[in-house]
C-alpha cells in the first residue's frame, strides 16, 4: 500500500458529461501530481500541486482542471468527456524535497 | 525538454535466469534522478529501483540492479534469477534535481515482461 488513496476506482460515464477524480496523498505529503495513462499516449503528466498551489503544467486539456484543498486532498475535474479520454488516471504524491513518487492505484476512466 | 527512450517494447525470459532491460535518456542538466517502476497486471505502479545521477555506484535492490552509465546517458535494469512474479510493464522514469516543486516524473513508454517456465 502506498498510502495514496485514490477514488473511485472505476467510473463509467458518458460523452459530454463531467466527472471528479479525488485523490487523498500520503500523510504529510505536499506535493500531488496527476498523470493520465492510455495505450495511444503512454504514461503522461498533466498537472503538479505544491501545498495547495499549481507548480507545473503538462500535457493537460483545457477541458480538464484540477486543485488542491487545504487539508491537501486534490481533486481532478474532466468535462465535455470525449471517447479519448478513457484511460487510467493516476495520482502520486511527494515529499517537498526529492523524495521518489508514490502513486495510487489509479482510477479507471470509461467514456462511452 | 527531458526525453526517455525504452527501445524493447517486449522481452521475454525464464525463470530463474537474469534480463536485462534498456533504457535511455536525454538531458542538459547534470543532476538528477532516474528510477524504474514495475506495473503488474493490478495496474498498480510499484517504484523497483532509484539512482541518483551523482552517485557512481549503482544502486541494487535484492534482485534488481542497475547499470548506469552517466556519459552514455543510458540505464539499465538488470533483473536476476527471474521470478513469475516478476512478469509486468517496466517503465524507466527521470526526475530533475529541482528541489521541492516542479519536479515531475518524465517516463519512458515501457517494456513488457514476460516470464515462462
Amino acid at each position: 500500500d502506498s498510502g495514496v488513496t485514490q477514488t473511485p476506482k472505476h467510473l463509467i460515464t458518458a460523452t459530454g458529461q463531467r466527472v471528479t477524480l479525488r485523490c487523498s496523498p500520503r500523510s504529510g505529503d505536499l506535493s500531488v501530481y496527476w498523470y493520465q495513462q492510455s495505450l495511444d499516449q503512454g504514461l503522461q503528466f498533466l498537472i503538479q500541486y505544491y501545498n495547495g498551489e499549481e507548480r507545473a503544467k503538462g500535457n493537460i486539456l483545457e477541458r480538464f482542471s484540477a486543485q488542491q484543498f487545504p487539508d491537501l486532498h486534490s481533486e481532478l475535474n474532466l468535462s465535455s468527456l470525449e471517447l479519448g479520454d478513457s484511460a487510467l488516471y493516476f495520482c502520486a504524491s511527494s515529499g517537498g524535497g526529492n523524495e521518489k513518487l508514490f502513486f495510487g492505484s489509479g482510477t479507471q476512466l470509461s467514456v462511452l | 525538454a527531458q526525453t526517455v527512450t525504452q527501445s524493447q517494447p517486449e522481452m521475454s525470459v525464464q525463470e530463474a535466469e537474469t534480463v536485462t532491460l534498456s533504457c535511455t535518456y536525454d538531458t542538459s542538466e547534470s543532476d538528477y534522478y532516474l528510477f524504474w517502476y514495475k506495473q503488474p497486471p493490478s495496474r498498480q505502479m510499484i517504484l523497483v529501483i532509484r539512482q541518483e545521477a551523482y552517485k557512481q555506484q549503482n544502486a541494487t535492490e535484492n534482485r534488481f540492479s542497475v547499470n548506469f552509465q552517466k556519459a552514455a546517458k543510458s540505464f539499465s535494469l538488470k533483473i536476476s534469477d527471474s521470478q513469475l512474479g516478476d512478469a509486468a510493464m517496466y517503465f524507466c522514469a527521470y526526475r530533475s534535481f529541482l528541489t521541492g516543486t516542479a519536479s515531475k516524473l518524465t517516463f519512458g513508454t515501457g517494456t513488457r515482461l514476460q516470464v515462462t517456465l
